[in-house]
């Protein structure tokens, strides 16, 4: 129990378009979701928690106008990268609060994104 | 503020040897503490928590880990390791006080040799 998917898993995108990253919550609601990136042999950096029907709450440094995300049901969060440069290619990863009141969290399987 | 510490980028151990990463925190209140595995390309799984109760706590693939609050510590073993288990471990920190944000340890490689 407790999966979350993330699609795409890979995606590469020229500098100056924008891209969408799906997370879902397979067989569990999660009332809050968390996006991190992960930059090569670095631990996880959190972005922004989003909780389902509001805005999402950003961690300093993270610029809302270029990481939108939205989490408009219980099952899933996107984060799009507006205007992507080559410095957003990253490891990113999102994740849910577990089932039921669990503490931990669900970790989907991450999407590499490069832009070129 | 909540903060986590993994002292060891690397841990390498013969298989059927046992294994060790080490984990120390940070907390205003009560600490919430989790193991994650990840592998290549992967995002991370999780391998067991302490909460509340017994302080040795089992989790996934026979790993455990032990809290000690007076040492803020939380490492995690296994009492024989295997191959498989080479990949990179993250401890990870809930503060009671702060919400649900996790925060992440720096990782750990380990590299289990045959």
């Amino acid at each position: 129990g407790a999966v979350v998917s993330q699609h795409p898993s890979r995606v590469i995108c020229k500098s100056g378009t924008s891209v969408k990253i799906e997370c879902r919550s397979l067989d569990f609601q999660a009332t809050t979701m968390f996006w991190y990136r992960q930059f090569p042999k670095q631990s996880l950096m959190l972005m922004a928690t989003s909780n389902e029907g509001s805005k999402a709450t950003y961690e300093q440094g993270v610029e809302k106008d270029k990481f939108l995300i939205n989490h408009a049901s219980l099952t899933l969060s996107t984060l799009t990268v507006t205007s992507a440069h080559p410095e957003d290619s990253s490891f990113y990863i999102c994740s849910g609060n577990g089932p039921g009141g669990s503490y931990e969290q669900y970790f989907g399987p991450g999407t590499r994104l490069t832009v070129t | 503020a909540q903060s986590v510490a993994q002292p060891e980028d690397q841990v390498n151990v013969a298989e059927g040897n046992p294994l060790t990463v080490k984990c120390t925190y940070s907390v205003s209140g009560n600490p919430y503490l989790f193991w994650y595995v990840q592998y290549p390309n992967r995002g991370l799984q999780f391998l067991l928590k302490y909460i509340t109760g017994d302080n040795l706590v089992k989790g996934s693939y026979g790993f455990e880990a032990e809290f000690n609050k007076s040492q803020t510590s939380f490492h995690l073993k296994k009492p024989s390791a295997l191959v498989s288990d080479s990949a990179l471990y993250f401890c990870a920190v809930r503060d009671s006080y702060a919400g649900n944000k996790l925060t992440f340890g720096g990782g750990t490689r380990v590299l289990v040799k045959p």
